[in-house]
């Protein structure tokens, strides 16, 4: 029964393939994320679906496109990755666009080789 | 703009002694959530507290303890007989009310001595 699940939890590709990570959760939430943490641990959002529509994107190569196809799934494809993108990838969601009552999931480790 | 900053990069105590992880922040807004998390070396984000800025209380819970000061913006977190198991990175993060997205600090790796 877990809140918020990603999978795979561990991916190791090579340079110029195409992945994808997928996220789930069952809380009822309509607002989903997608967070990075890179080698010296700083983690930054990346984006932001409520409802199932993109209301925070930062700065991110396009080689990113998040898919939102409900408000239970944001899944994360990456185009022809290259070494940088090595890190792990934090999948939460939240009710509404408040900052209250956020819930991650367990992380996917992205090794590009 | 929201920032946190956790000046201690790095900690390493002695089993049992007491240890505070400082958190300072910034922000314009009058509403607004503190978080702490925990990541141990397994990797996962683990939720410890959430403040509201109206909740100047303090909180205890267990060999926790979190000390939130708007005067100074601050929200240190002391962890009292330290264990080998709090061996963790420590986050500190804010949240705006109608923004929906953490602005965490760059954290603090905490290494408890046996």
């Amino acid at each position: 029964d877990t809140a918020v699940s990603q999978t795979p939890k561990y991916l190791v590709t090579q340079m110029g393939n195409d992945k994808s990570i997928k996220c789930e959760q069952n809380l009822g939430h309509d607002t989903m994320y997608w967070y990075k943490q890179d080698s010296k641990k700083f983690l930054k959002i990346m984006f932001s679906y409520n409802n199932k529509e993109l209301i925070i994107n930062e700065t991110v190569p396009n080689r990113f496109s998040p898919k939102s196809p409900d408000k239970a799934h944001l899944n994360l494809h990456i185009n022809s990755l290259e070494l940088g993108d090595s890190a792990v990838y934090f999948c939460a969601s939240t009710w509404g666009l408040s900052g209250y009552g956020y819930t991650f999931g367990s992380g996917t480790r992205l090794t590009v080789v | 703009a929201q920032k946190v900053t956790q000046a201690q990069t790095e900690i390493s105590v002695v089993e049992k002694e007491d240890v505070t992880l400082d958190c300072v922040y910034e922000t314009r807004d009058t509403t607004y959530y503190l978080f702490w998390y925990k990541q141990p070396p397994s990797g996962e984000l683990v939720f410890l507290i959430r403040r509201n800025s109206f909740d100047e209380q303090n909180e205890i819970s267990g060999r926790y303890s979190w000390n939130f000061q708007k005067s100074t913006s601050s929200f240190n977190f002391t962890i009292t007989a330290s264990q080998v198991v709090d061996s963790a990175v420590y986050f500190c993060a804010l949240t705006r009310n109608t923004g929906n997205q953490f602005y965490f600090g760059t954290g603090t790796s905490l290494t408890v001595i046996p």
